[in-house]
């Protein structure tokens, strides 16, 4: 059964640290998006790849945060330094291609907790 | 500014019955509409979709409507079951030609219990 794997499940940290967050998109997906749940704001996207390029990042903070594709195999998620209102749950979803919305498979999701 | 909105965080309905969930859009190049179900500490899982060239998409339970002119979309679910509690969000996509599809913009999401 295909999934996505998003790592780790939890993270607890101090106001200021480097978070990094992983996805491991579903063999075959050519898109990967990154969302952040939040109570107040409900599913935002934060970034959009395609074939391992960014389309679009423009729901990112530039100044804390990136997104990159290192391999077909793997994206991250790099919040550098944290802030407590970063604390959301942040999910990876993969997709066959931008298009092919019913493919698209989404990650248990990354919880983090900034103090 | 959200460009998907749903008003009602919560609703709670008697197994048997409808559900009606309700979501307004703002954006009128959104041309394809999606809902997904969320069960706690799971991602959201595709649950029926519909393009803005039809008005109703059906399967088996669950029946999503979408009123353009209203630029409105509601799922129905009959019968409601207590297996159906979940959040569930509303998603749409616009296309913007030359430019490329924009990935899927999400409402907040409404909390359905199906109380037995």
């Amino acid at each position: 059964d295909a999934r996505v794997t998003q790592t780790p499940r939890h993270k607890v940290t101090e106001m200021g640290q480097e978070v990094t967050m992983r996805c491991q998109p579903i063999l075959g997906h050519n898109t990967v998006f990154w969302y952040r749940q939040t109570m107040m704001q409900g599913l935002e996207l934060l970034a959009y790849f395609r074939n391992r390029a960014p389309l679009d990042d423009s729901g990112m903070p530039k100044d804390r945060f990136s997104a990159e594709m290192p391999d077909a195999t793997l994206a991250t998620l790099k919040i550098q330094p944290s802030e407590p209102r970063d604390s959301a749950v942040y999910f990876c979803a993969s997709g066959l291609d931008p298009d092919n919305f019913e493919s698209y498979t989404f990650g248990s999701g990354t919880r983090l907790t900034v103090v | 500014d959200q460009q998907v909105k749903q008003n009602s965080p919560s609703l709670s309905v008697q197994e048997g019955r409808i559900s009606i969930l309700n979501c307004d859009y703002t954006n009128s190049m959104f041309d394809y509409f999606l809902w997904y179900k969320k069960y706690p500490a799971e991602g959201p899982t595709f649950l029926i979709s519909i393009s803005s060239i039809k008005d109703k998409n059906e399967d088996g339970r669950f029946t999503v409507f979408l009123n353009k002119s209203a630029k409105h979309l509601s799922l129905h679910i009959v019968p409601s079951q207590p297996g159906d509690s979940a959040v569930y969000f509303c998603a749409a996509s616009a296309n913007f030609g030359g430019a490329g599809r924009r990935a899927l913009t999400f409402g907040s999401g409404t909390r359905l219990q199906v109380q037995p």
